[in-house]
């Protein structure tokens, strides 16, 4: 059973430039989430996909932005990167009925750095 | 505001128990979670506690006081592969149950 899977790993980008990292999430879950993760620090919530759609929205601007498909693999694009974007990008998947304990599966994210 | 504290290293003796403490204030508070991530790989789910009470798996076990906004994670019999960070994160009502995280507690292992 494939657990969640992140693309890249790694990459580098310049400012001003943008970035689509991908993710499938584990087998029988249909809700994915994106969160941000500096070194050194938990990871921050950037949002959720449940159906296609963009379900929840932490604190994040409008150049972060997603799409959930109908095999409920999902995108995370970034627009006009700035420096502070570089961190470690991690994709979480869950089953909607699992909501209440918690519990979300990660990918081993996608380390960015923006030079 | 919404805040979860955590010590941020902790440091024991392979073999021996620790335990890492979180408290947190949130206005929704709905459960706590803890999540271990070692260096360079994804975050895994440990416990959860929705009640007080203590919640045992294995060698891993989670304790919550509602009343104290107060948690920890109990670690016993430590083995070297237990080095790694560990995060406490709140669910929270008003945040729509999305996960609010602490900064993550580095456990130093010792032999």
């Amino acid at each position: 059973d494939a657990g969640v899977t992140q693309s890249p790993t790694h990459l580098i980008k310049t400012r001003g430039q943008q970035v689509t990292l991908r993710c499938s999430p584990k087998s029988g879950h249909d809700t994915v989430s994106w969160y941000q993760q500096a070194l050194g620090q938990g990871p921050q919530f950037i949002f959720q996909y449940y159906e296609e759609e963009e379900r929840q929205r932490g604190n994040f601007p409008d150049r972060f932005s997603g799409h959930q498909f109908p095999n409920y693999s999902s995108e995370l694009n970034v627009n006009a990167l700035l420096l502070g974007d570089s961190a470690l990008y991690l994709c979480a998947s869950s089953h909607e009925l699992g909501k209440n304990t918690g519990e979300l599966f990660f990918g081993e994210g996608s380390r960015l750095t923006v030079l | 505001g919404q805040s979860l504290e955590q010590p941020s290293e902790v440091t024991a003796v392979e073999g021996a128990i620790v335990q890492i403490n979180c408290t947190y204030q949130t206005s929704g508070f709905y459960g706590l979670s803890w999540y271990q991530q070692h260096d360079g790989g994804a975050p895994t789910f440990l416990s959860y506690n929705g009640l007080d009470g203590l919640e045992e798996t294995g060698r891993f076990s989670s304790f919550l006081s509602r009343s104290d906004s107060y948690g920890y994670l109990l670690l016993q019999e430590l083995q070297m592969k237990d080095s790694a960070s560990y995060f406490c994160a709140v669910r929270d009502r008003d945040s729509n149950y999305q996960l609010i995280w602490g900064a993550g507690t580095k456990l130093i292992i010792k032999p």
